[in-house]
């Protein structure tokens, strides 16, 4: 398994600015990914994250607004940009490990957002 | 498409009884499923997954899962709800060969003494 931290655990923001998002993997990973999920709703897949190249985004969601970085195998960041309180969710990463099949993923604890 | 169907949104067990957690899915090729669970203010966490190596599948803290593909169902179950079960339950699809994992609605179980 893997242990995954993400930081802040929490933050309250105010509207327009930006906030980033840090995950740390104790391990490497091949895959690391960025979820989101809503108050009350489901997990949707926000992005993949690769390393040394541009992420690739799920259909609703674009860079301009959700910049991800994965400068090596276990860090990756998430900038929520320009924030509005329809931002305001959970943000969650995960990491598949290499040699672990079928997809299996190890989430962080995630990043509560508020945003006024 | 894949896609998956949790069919309750809400399940209420006293402590001590059996926990039934329904979930359906929808799948073009042969699936990978997994059960997560998200205890209140924590992270996700992996209680089972099904790879086509058996049917039912055994997991964490006491809880099982059958693969029935003429059903198209992975039903999550526990023979005895705890306490410490109460939390939100997700039924997750992967399809082999690709990375996306999509999550059901989830099913957020109630244990009352």
């Amino acid at each position: 398994s893997a242990v995954i931290s993400q930081k802040p655990s929490r933050d309250i923001c105010q509207r327009g600015t930006s906030l980033t998002i840090q995950c740390q993997v104790d391990s490497q990973v091949t895959m690391m990914f960025w979820y989101r999920q809503q108050p009350g709703q489901s997990l949707t897949l926000i992005a993949t994250a690769n390393q040394g190249s541009e992420a690739t985004y799920e259909s609703g969601f674009v860079i301009d607004k959700f910049p991800i970085s994965r400068p090596n195998l276990t860090f990756s960041t998430l900038t929520v940009s320009n924030m509005s309180p329809e931002d305001s969710s959970i943000y969650l990463c995960s990491g598949r490990l290499a040699g672990v099949g079928f997809n299996e993923q190890f989430f962080g604890p995630g990043t509560r957002l508020t945003v006024l | 498409a894949q896609s998956v169907t949790q069919l309750d949104s809400h399940v209420s067990v006293s402590e001590g009884t059996p926990v039934l957690l329904r979930c359906n899915y929808s799948s073009s090729y042969s699936p990978s499923l997994f059960w997560y669970v998200q205890h209140p203010n924590k992270g996700l966490q992996l209680l089972l997954k099904y790879t086509s190596a058996a049917t039912l599948v055994k997991g964490i803290n006491g809880f099982e899962a059958e693969f029935k593909k003429s059903e198209t169902s992975f039903h999550l179950t526990k023979p005895s709800a705890h306490m410490s079960d109460a939390a939100e339950y997700f039924c997750v699809v992967s399809v082999s060969g690709y990375n996306k994992l999509i999550f059901g609605a989830g099913t957020r179980l109630a244990v009352h003494p």
